[in-house]
């Protein structure tokens, strides 16, 4: 009976490399989807899957930020060229269906230095 | 622009009494709410929910009250328990669903002994 995991838990990285957070949605889950929360603030919106493809991707910073989820399951959120402001709390969530509770993971935990 | 607020950060009340936690919004494509109960290096846990068709939805110990007309909603817990001490997060959704919630900063609840 395994929830959204997440992994890692934690990244430091330096400004400037590359990061890819990953994301086991729950079993049998068809909707995925990816926040951020910085610190005092609320989850933000980032991208979100129906199966493999990405229905939704208006919250997307900008183009160094990607995601996918190539067999419908588990998703990777790619940040490029990271910088400091893209430390924060990546949360992933998955649903059953898209008008259906959202279910998230514990989060990955990104530093930039 | 904050779509979804939460004006109050923090609240603080004795064991056994009601908790009141606020909420307001300013979409009125909004139709679909939510409340997350959120520990400290956990991910959002979903509470309760409820549907613009209704004013009041109750799941034991908690009830979230929506007053379309003032764009508010309000989630009720009583009695409080110490195990309720977390930061709640209240989120909204349009088209009838939970696709791409949009959250507010959240209130931090302490249940004193």
């Amino acid at each position: 009976g395994a929830g959204v995991s997440q992994t890692p838990s934690n990244k430091v990285t330096e400004k400037g490399k590359y990061v890819e957070l990953r994301c086991d949605p729950i079993s049998g889950h068809t909707a995925l989807y990816w926040y951020r929360q910085s610190l005092g603030q609320g989850p933000e919106f980032l991208i979100y899957f129906q199966g493999t493809g990405a229905a939704d991707d208006s919250g997307l910073p900008n183009d160094r930020f990607f995601a996918v989820r190539p067999e419908g399951s588990v998703s990777t959120l790619k940040i490029q060229r990271t910088e400091r402001g893209d430390s924060a709390v990546y949360l992933c969530a998955s649903s059953i269906g898209t008008q259906e509770t959202q279910y998230f993971g514990p989060g990955t935990r990104l530093l930039v230095l | 622009d904050q779509q979804v607020k939460q004006n109050s950060p923090s609240l603080s009340v004795q064991e056994g009494r009601i908790s009141i936690l606020n909420c307001d919004y300013t979409n009125s494509m909004f139709d679909y709410f939510l409340w997350y109960k959120k520990y400290p290096a956990e991910g959002p846990t979903f509470l309760i929910s409820i549907s613009s068709i209704k004013d009041k939805n109750e799941d034991g110990r908690f009830t979230v009250f929506l007053n379309k007309s003032a764009k508010h909603l309000s989630l009720h817990i009583v009695p409080s328990q110490p195990g309720d001490s977390a930061v709640y997060f209240c989120a909204a959704s349009a088209q009838g669903g939970s696709e791409k919630l949009v959250f507010g900063k959240g209130t931090k609840l302490t249940v004193n002994p």
